[in-house]
């Protein structure tokens, strides 16, 4: 079946400590999204990728970076997470021009001690 | 402007009663207004989704009803099932222009709880 995968679904980091997250995907698609979600409220978006045109959200950290050295794969980096980092990280795809349409991963969870 | 505002924040139902989730937004360049139905630990999943030209569309049990003069819209599940119980996000779409690419406006959220 054709999927968003993100691994590692558990992640335990220490203050300051960069850590990186993955998302790969079997879909084919153009366009790639991280958000962030935390407890109770709706994701937020971090960035997205058309191909390899980076947009990045204006109100996002610069503690925040991503990579995407190909169509399926794409890598959030937290260079210095701080503990109101905690959250779920959801990686999501979508074919160019149905945005509306995002097929997300399962995230993954990130504590940060 | 890019906001969409989502009530109830939480919303209990009796099985087989009528859930229903509001949204309304302001926005008058939003081309797509989807509905996720997300649960625990996972990732959220597109619903049903309608379009501004069209007033209601219907999937199932679910129906969306939309009011473009209002700028709301509304997610209806018919016959509630306790597997319905989830957290539903409305959401609006934008476009970003020349590369046809957009990004998604999520409502607050709703957690639904349908009881045996």
């Amino acid at each position: 079946d054709a999927m968003v995968i993100q691994n590692p679904r558990y992640q335990v980091t220490q203050f300051g400590k960069p850590v990186t997250l993955s998302c790969s995907q079997t879909l084919n698609h153009n366009v790639m999204y991280w958000y962030q979600q935390k407890s109770s409220q709706a994701p937020k978006l971090l960035f997205h990728y058309y191909d390899k045109d980076f947009n990045n959200e204006a109100d996002t950290p610069d503690n925040f970076q991503s990579r995407r050295p190909n169509t399926s794969f794409c890598f959030l980096d937290i260079r210095s997470p701080g503990l109101g980092d905690a959250a779920m990280y959801l990686c999501a795809t979508s074919l160019q021009g149905e945005h509306y349409e995002q097929y997300f991963g399962p995230g993954t969870r990130l504590t940060v001690t | 402007q890019q906001q969409v505002k989502q009530s109830p924040q939480s919303l209990i139902v009796q099985k087989g009663g009528i859930s229903i989730i509001n949204c309304a937004y302001e926005n008058t360049a939003f081309d797509y207004f989807p509905w996720y139905q997300q649960f625990p630990g996972k990732g959220p999943a597109l619903l049903i989704a309608i379009r501004p030209d069209v007033s209601e569309k219907k999937e199932g049990r679910f129906t969306i009803s939309f009011n473009k003069s209002a700028k709301q819209f509304s997610l209806h599940i018919m016959d509630s099932q306790p597997g319905d119980s989830a957290t539903y996000f409305c959401a609006a779409s934008t476009d970003e222009g020349s590369s046809n690419t957009g990004k998604l406006i999520f409502g607050q959220g709703t957690t639904l709880q349908v009881k045996p």
